[in-house]
């Protein structure tokens, strides 16, 4: 499975955008990039996934580039309950491994 | 729908002694995972079962051993525990879509072994 890069950390103004990067220069055609974030200590929380067309559900957006090298998950309006560390990865369906990185800090102020 | 749930929450083990934690899901799926995460550090798989009857190593498994006991519940145990052990553990379970298995997770117990 590809890995992934993501910053450490970010802050977002409380009713602003956040945009969490992440870079997967060694994604293969069949792999899905995943985005998920653990709150506090709680279980990892899936938000949204894709393979290379851009997708919306409810809690998030996810915009992957056209060389599908990096992709970014779009909180439209961040809330301090969005405060939580996001996991972007990388996996093919029937390997049955997710790589879970050290994800990124998203701090949302008030 | 309870999704997948944990037992214990907390647990506090001396070296040497042994427990199992137990994870079940009721969302009928066919995957099953055991992941640990020590602080600051993302999860890391400890052992998986991909249906029911069959069960593989992941990154990390050594120091443990899993049940697949049936389709809704798969166990972690520990025979012999060390103070290295001590993390938060946590299940998770997927089902195939397609070409996505999208995995859910429980809330974790919390293990120190002292």
């Amino acid at each position: 499975d590809a890995k992934t890069t993501q910053p450490t950390s970010m802050d977002c103004a409380e009713g602003r955008a956040a945009n969490l990067p992440c870079n997967h220069s060694t994604i293969s055609g069949n792999e899905y990039v995943y985005w998920y974030r653990q709150i506090h200590s709680q279980g990892p929380q899936y938000i949204i996934h894709g393979l290379k067309n851009n997708e919306t559900n409810e809690m998030a957006s996810l915009i992957i580039t056209e060389d599908r090298k990096s992709s970014t998950l779009i909180l439209p309006h961040a809330t301090l309950r969005d405060t939580a560390v996001y996991y972007c990865i990388v996996s093919t369906s029937g390997t049955y491994k997710y790589i879970f990185g050290t994800g990124t800090r998203l701090k949302v102020l008030a | 729908n309870a999704g997948v749930t944990q037992t214990p929450k907390f647990q506090v083990l001396k070296t040497g002694q042994s427990m199992t934690l137990q994870c079940a899901q009721d969302m009928n799926h066919n995957s099953m995972y055991w992941y640990r995460q020590d602080p600051g550090m993302g999860l890391r798989l400890i052992y998986y079962s991909a249906s029911e009857g069959t069960t593989d190593k992941g990154e990390v498994p050594n120091g443990y051993n899993v049940s697949r006991l049936n389709k809704r519940e798969f166990s972690l145990r520990l025979e012999s525990a060390a103070p290295s052990q001590t993390s938060v553990y946590f299940c998770a379970s997927s089902e195939k879509d397609g070409s996505t298995d999208t995995q859910y997770f429980g809330p974790g117990t919390r293990l120190t072994v002292l």
